[in-house]
């Protein structure tokens, strides 16, 4: 089946910094989306991007499907934007199937 | 919108027991849900598909007898953890496609296993 990856699987971050998570997927996928899990376990949809950039507020990112990968980008960082942020990658099979995650902890 | 509700958002039961947990859609219908598994510290192991009207499908491993899924609606999928066991303990996460529109998942809020 697919491979999903995510970089970093952690990330620790001083408040104000930017940041760029990679998502790497082994074959042709039919969309992604990008989450954000926050502590309570609830997933927010931040992107569904199967190809192009896309900015909403301080979160942008990118995906190069011939290229098998996905960016995310978040800047200027703020304490709740901690959590663990996913990609979900859907298959030719339809079914959505998720990375490992990247934890990431904003320090004041 | 597209909210996904999930009921309820935290069980305990004993082992033995079945447990029920349902999945809406409340401003959508949904052609698709989808039944995940998260264990602490880790990411969603999907374990089955549900289509309205037809038998899920599960993923290798997940045994059909045991994660007994029901989707009688278009806007319910149920999905019914039976004769528990301590190492059924997780959280359990549904999701659901728009029906006529494109393939983005909304995610209920979860719910949190504990068998004891």
């Amino acid at each position: 089946g697919i491979q999903v990856e995510q970089s970093p699987p952690d990330l620790i971050l001083q408040e104000g910094a930017n940041s760029t998570l990679r998502c790497n997927f082994s074959d042709s996928v039919n969309n992604l989306q990008w989450f954000h899990q926050n502590p309570w376990g609830q997933l927010i949809n931040l992107f569904y991007i199967p190809s192009g950039t896309k900015q909403n507020g301080r979160l942008s990112a990118t995906t190069v499907a011939t290229e098998r990968y996905s960016l995310l980008y978040i800047s200027s960082s703020q304490t709740t934007d901690s959590g663990v942020y996913f990609c979900a990658v859907e298959t030719s099979y339809d079914k959505v199937i998720f990375g490992p995650g990247t934890s990431l902890s904003v320090i004041p | 919108g597209a909210v996904v509700s999930q009921h309820p958002s935290w069980v305990i039961c004993k082992s033995g027991t079945s447990v029920k947990i349902e999945c809406r859609s409340l401003d959508f219908q949904a052609t698709t849900m989808f039944w995940y598994r998260q264990f602490p510290k880790q990411s969603l192991m999907l374990m089955a598909t549900s289509n309205e009207g037809s038998k899920a499908t599960y993923e290798q491993g997940v045994e059909k007898d045991k994660f007994l899924i029901n989707h009688a609606s278009l806007t319910l999928s149920t999905l019914t953890v039976t004769s528990a066991h301590p190492e059924d303990s997780s959280f359990y996460i549904c999701s659901a496609i728009k029906l006529w529109h494109n393939t983005e998942a909304f995610f209920g809020q979860g719910t949190r296993l504990t068998v004891v």
